[in-house]
């Protein structure tokens, strides 16, 4: 079974409007680590959030913010505003304290149109 | 800047050939980890070297091997190659000196492996 769920495969939106892009996790440790990642067109790996499994304040950083609800294992992503660099694609992974690798989701590419 | 590099960018071969990919890292952190990305897929965790001893390994056959150096780089090696390995490999290196599950991992620009 995937340890992370990403429904939406692609979405395209005008810029300036805000997007969500969704994650679910599967995991029955405790304790856990969840990141997003966005990769654009050169395809390095570029880091943005992590969240440990006892801190479910949201965060915002800038036209970032982040969604955690352990009650729906869910750790969404929101752009506000968005821009055309905004444009990649963006996994979700999942850390957990017993193991030592991350499990990525299948990402979602997101487009945004000037 | 990760300070993780990769090389080659791009690569060649033919079904059966064998590969080396390798990667170094500037924080000089005693663990790497090599993740293969299909495309329109995520990465998937290969495996992982920590103190150049492997330490935990996903679901790859063991003709994907690897080498960790005392200098903290490593190298990922794939025997008899076929035509299903043609992805992006990427290389990871935590960003604090505690444990792996808590860091984030800061990845290498990756290496364009094309098997035909």
């Amino acid at each position: 079974a995937q340890k992370v769920t990403q429904a939406q495969t692609e979405i395209s939106v005008v810029e300036k409007e805000d997007v969500t892009l969704d994650c679910v996790y599967e995991t029955r440790d405790t304790t856990y680590y969840l990141f997003w990642y966005k990769q654009p067109p050169s395809g390095e790996l570029v880091f943005l959030i992590r969240r440990n499994s006892f801190d479910e304040q949201n965060e915002i950083s800038g036209r970032y913010s982040w969604n955690f609800q352990k009650s729906t294992s869910s750790f969404n992503f929101t752009i506000t505003a968005s821009q055309v660099v905004d444009s990649a694609v963006y996994f979700c992974a999942l850390s957990e304290d017993t193991g030592n690798q991350f499990y990525f989701g299948t990402g979602t590419s997101l487009t945004v149109i000037p | 800047e990760t300070g993780v590099t990769q090389s080659p960018t791009h690569l060649i071969k033919t079904r059966g050939q064998q590969v080396t990919l390798r990667c170094s890292s500037q924080s000089g952190h005693n663990t790497v980890s090599w993740y293969q990305q299909a495309l329109g897929q995520g990465p998937q965790f290969i495996f992982q070297y920590y103190r150049e001893e492997e330490n935990g390994r996903g679901n790859f056959p063991p003709r994907f091997s690897g080498l960790q150096f005392p200098n903290y780089s490593s190298e990922l090696n794939v025997n008899a190659l076929e035509l299903d390995d043609s992805a992006l490999y990427l290389c990871a290196s935590p960003s604090g000196k505690t444990g792996v599950s808590y860091n984030e991992q800061f990845f290498g620009p990756g290496t364009r492996l094309t098997v035909l």
